[in-house]
C-alpha cells in the first residue's frame, strides 16, 4: 500500500518558466493538503482540496499559484512565471477525513516532497 | 505572528541523554501532533494528543499535552543517533475545517 507519492522530487526551473507538482494521495484517503517548507520558515499551509473542489486556499498566493485535484489523476500544483523566492520544498499530505471532524482527523500522511529551486 | 512557537530551536545532545522539546499555542487547542523529519524526506507522523493532561509514549518517546496552558512537550529518554532530525509540531487551532498549522521545527543532532 503505497503512502503519498509525489513527483518530481526535484525540480529545476528558470525565473518566467511554469512548475507543476504532483501528488497522488494515500489509497482510500480522499483529502490533500499542500504545504511549502522554506529554511527557517517552517512548514506553512497553502491549500486544502477534496476531488473536484478547492476547500480552503486561504494560504496560497493569490497571483501564479493554482492547485487542482481531478475527479481522476493526481492533485497538482501549478506555479506560472516562476520566481527565485518560490524556491522551496512543497509538500503534499493526505487524509481520511474532514479536519476537526473526528479523532484524529487531522493525521496527516505526507509524501517525501518535491523540491523546486529556481535560478 | 507564529501561532505554534517551539524551544529550542536546535538542539545538540550525547548519546544517551534524554531531552525535552516544548511546543506553545498562542490559540486554544484541539488538538496536537508530532512529526519527525529527516533531511530531504517527509515528515512521519509520531502522536497524536486531544485531551489536557494526555500522555502518550512510542518507544523512548513521550508526548504530554497541558491543555490549560496551551502547550504539549515531546520527551526523548536515552537518545541515540537514530532520534536526530527535525521535530515538529502541528496543532488544531480552529473548531472548524482548519487544516494543521505547524511550528518551525526543533532540529535535533545526538552525538556520540
Amino acid at each position: 500500500n503505497a503512502g503519498v507519492m509525489q513527483n518530481p522530487r526535484h525540480l529545476v526551473r528558470r525565473r518566467g518558466q511554469e512548475a507543476r507538482l504532483r501528488c497522488s494521495p494515500m489509497k482510500g484517503h480522499s483529502h490533500v493538503y499542500w504545504y511549502r517548507q522554506l529554511p527557517e520558515e517552517g512548514l506553512k499551509f497553502m491549500v486544502y482540496l477534496q476531488k473536484e473542489n478547492i476547500i480552503d486556499e486561504s494560504g496560497m498566493p493569490k497571483e501564479r499559484f493554482s492547485a487542482e485535484f481531478p475527479k481522476e489523476g493526481p492533485s497538482i500544483l501549478r506555479i506560472q512565471q516562476v520566481v527565485r523566492g518560490d524556491s522551496a520544498a512543497y509538500f503534499c499530505a493526505s487524509s481520511k477525513r474532514v479536519p476537526g471532524q473526528g479523532a484524529g482527523a487531522n493525521v496527516l500522511t505526507f509524501g517525501a516532497g518535491s523540491r523546486l529551486t529556481v535560478l | 505572528s507564529q501561532e505554534l512557537e517551539q524551544s529550542p530551536q536546535s538542539l545538540i545532545v550525547q548519546e544517551g541523554k534524554n531531552l525535552t522539546i516544548n511546543c506553545t499555542s498562542s490559540k486554544t487547542l484541539y488538538g496536537l501532533y508530532w512529526y519527525k523529519q529527516k533531511y530531504g524526506e517527509g515528515l512521519i507522523f509520531l502522536m497524536m494528543l486531544q485531551k489536557g493532561g494526555e500522555e502518550k509514549s512510542h518507544e523512548k518517546i513521550t508526548a504530554k499535552l497541558d491543555e490549560k496552558k496551551q502547550q504539549s512537550s515531546l520527551h526523548i529518554t536515552a537518545s541515540q543517533p537514530s532520534h536526530a532530525g527535525i521535530y515538529l509540531c502541528g496543532a488544531d487551532v480552529g473548531s472548524g475545517n482548519t487544516p494543521l498549522v505547524f511550528g518551525k521545527g526543533t532540529r535535533l543532532s545526538v552525538i556520540a
